[in-house]
C-alpha cells in the first residue's frame, strides 16, 4: 500500500535559519505529492504540491521538488519567520490527477518551532 | 464565510453515546471526505464520497457510518462512541473537474469520556 514518512519532530530553528523536512514515499503509479500545513487551532491549508516527477512546488518562500528516482519530496525554505511554526504535513495521492481522488494517504506531521 | 463548515468546533460525550459530525461546503465540489487526526499518527481517512449515491469506506471506517444527504452535506455518525475514538476530525473537499487539492474544514475536536 502507500505511505509517507517524514521527519518526526519536533524541529527547533531560530529566525533565518535554512529549513529542510524531508519527506519520502511509497505509492503505486504516478502520484501527486503534496505539502500541507496547520496552524494552531485551524483545519490543514495546502502550501504546495507536485504532480509529475521533477515538478518543483514553492509558495510563500517554501519548495519541494518530486524526485522519482530517490521518492522524495523535501520541504525547503531558505530563511524561516516565527509565523512558519506550524505543524507540516506530506501527503501524497495515488491518482494522477492532483485532486486526492480516493483520498490522501499522509505523513505523521512534522512540528516546526521557530524561535526569535 | 468558510468554504467548509464544520459543526460542531468541540464536542465532549460518554462512552457509548451517538455522536453526529456535520459538514456543509460552500464550494460546489463533488467529493468529500472525513478523517481524523491524532498525536503522532498523522491524518487518516475514515469514508469519502464521489457524490451524493456513492459511499466509500477509508482505511479506519470500523465504528463509523456517514451520510451524504446532498452535495454540499456529509455527516460522520459514531453510533456508540468508545474513548479511542478521541480525536481530532476533519472533512475535506475536491473537485474533479477543477483537478485541485482537497479543501480542509477547521475540524471537529471530539472528546469521549
Amino acid at each position: 500500500g502507500n505511505s509517507v514518512t517524514q521527519m518526526e519532530g519536533p524541529v527547533t530553528l531560530s529566525e533565518e535559519a535554512f529549513l529542510t523536512i524531508n519527506c519520502t514515499y511509497t505509492a503505486t503509479g504516478y502520484p501527486s505529492l503534496f505539502w500541507y500545513v496547520q496552524y494552531p487551532g485551524e483545519g490543514l491549508q495546502l502550501l504546495l504540491k507536485a504532480t509529475k516527477a521533477d515538478d518543483k512546488g514553492s509558495n510563500k518562500g517554501f519548495e519541494a521538488t518530486y524526485r522519482k528516482e530517490t521518492t522524495s519530496f523535501h520541504l525547503e525554505k531558505g530563511s524561516v519567520q516565527v509565523s512558519d511554526s506550524a505543524v507540516y504535513f506530506c501527503a501524497l495521492s495515488d491518482q494522477d490527477s492532483g485532486g486526492g481522488a480516493d483520498g490522501l494517504t499522509f505523513g505523521k506531521g512534522t512540528h516546526l518551532i521557530i524561535q526569535p | 464565510d468558510a468554504d467548509v463548515t464544520q459543526t460542531p468546533r468541540n464536542r465532549i460525550t460518554k462512552t457509548g453515546k451517538r455522536i453526529m459530525l456535520e459538514c456543509s461546503q460552500t464550494k460546489g465540489h463533488d467529493r468529500m471526505y472525513w478523517y481524523r487526526q491524532d498525536p503522532g499518527l498523522g491524518l487518516r481517512l475514515i469514508y469519502y464520497s464521489f457524490d451524493v449515491k456513492d459511499i466509500n469506506k477509508g482505511e479506519i471506517s470500523d465504528g463509523y457510518s456517514v451520510s451524504r444527504q446532498a452535495q454540499a452535506k456529509f455527516s460522520l455518525s459514531l453510533e456508540s462512541a468508545i474513548p479511542n475514538q478521541t480525536a481530532l476530525y476533519f472533512c475535506a473537499t475536491s473537485d474533479l473537474v477543477s483537478n485541485q487539492p482537497q479543501h480542509f474544514g477547521d475540524g471537529t475536536r471530539l472528546s469521549i469520556l
